[in-house]
């Protein structure tokens, strides 16, 4: 109950095209759910973050898409560009747990020039 | 204001060994958590600091220990180790609620 399910295990996406990358949780009791954007020799980023109440959060090319009856969150990336191409992990969190994020397996995200 | 700082930032070690990894927060953070890195097991959750005291454990063995100290500077301990003690020891720090957690760049544990 504690996974997070995350794909497609890798993806190749054009520059200007769309990226979408999907999540799925099973514990009703997560209510905290980032992206976090990872470069080679790097720690992970912050990247945006949606609590179950809201449905959709943009920031900038950056969409988190949210549907707490199914269970499942996405990240957009619009106008994808060559220095998003990184690996992208969704993670879920009991905001009143503490700092114990359970994460998704990666998502490891190619944009052609 | 200075990010998260992890030494060393490579180690190699001999099984069975022991190895202690260092992590220094972000000025003011007192939560520091910290996490095992792995191609096969991805990132996985190993415990978490919050003023000195231990206030989440992931589910790893007893070989795997922490601390942290007043100045909130946490420090992870690795006994007897094994080869598939491999990987990437990210520590993270953050203000010990449920907001963003800063990264540091890890330290990459070989075990040969």
């Amino acid at each position: 109950q504690q996974q997070v399910k995350q794909s497609p295990q890798s993806l190749i996406v054009q520059k200007g095209g769309i990226s979408i990358i999907n999540c799925a949780y099973e514990n009703t009791a997560f209510d905290y759910f980032p992206w976090y954007q990872q470069f080679p020799g790097k720690g992970p980023a912050l990247l945006i973050a949606i609590r179950p109440d809201v449905s959709e959060k943009k920031e900038g090319r950056f969409t988190i898409s949210f549907n707490k009856s199914a269970k499942q969150f996405s990240l957009h990336i619009m106008d994808s560009q060559p220095g998003d191409s990184a690996t992208y992990f969704c993670a879920a969190l009991r905001r009143n747990y503490g700092q114990n994020f359970v994460f998704g397996p990666g998502t490891r995200l190619s944009v052609l020039p | 204001k200075a990010g998260v700082t992890q030494t060393p930032r490579y180690l190699i070690k001999t099984r069975g060994q022991q190895v202690t990894l260092s992590c220094s927060p972000i000025s003011g953070h007192r939560s520091v958590s910290w996490y095992q890195q792995t191609p096969g097991q991805g990132l996985q959750f190993l415990f978490e600091y919050f003023s000195e005291t231990q206030r989440n454990k992931g589910n790893f063995p007893g070989r795997f220990s922490g601390r942290q100290f007043s100045n909130s500077r946490s420090e992870m301990n690795v006994s007897t180790l094994e080869l598939g003690d491999s990987a990437l020891y990210l520590c993270a720090s953050g203000t010990g609620g449920w907001t963003e957690a800063f990264f540091g760049q890890g330290t990459r544990l070989t075990v040969v």
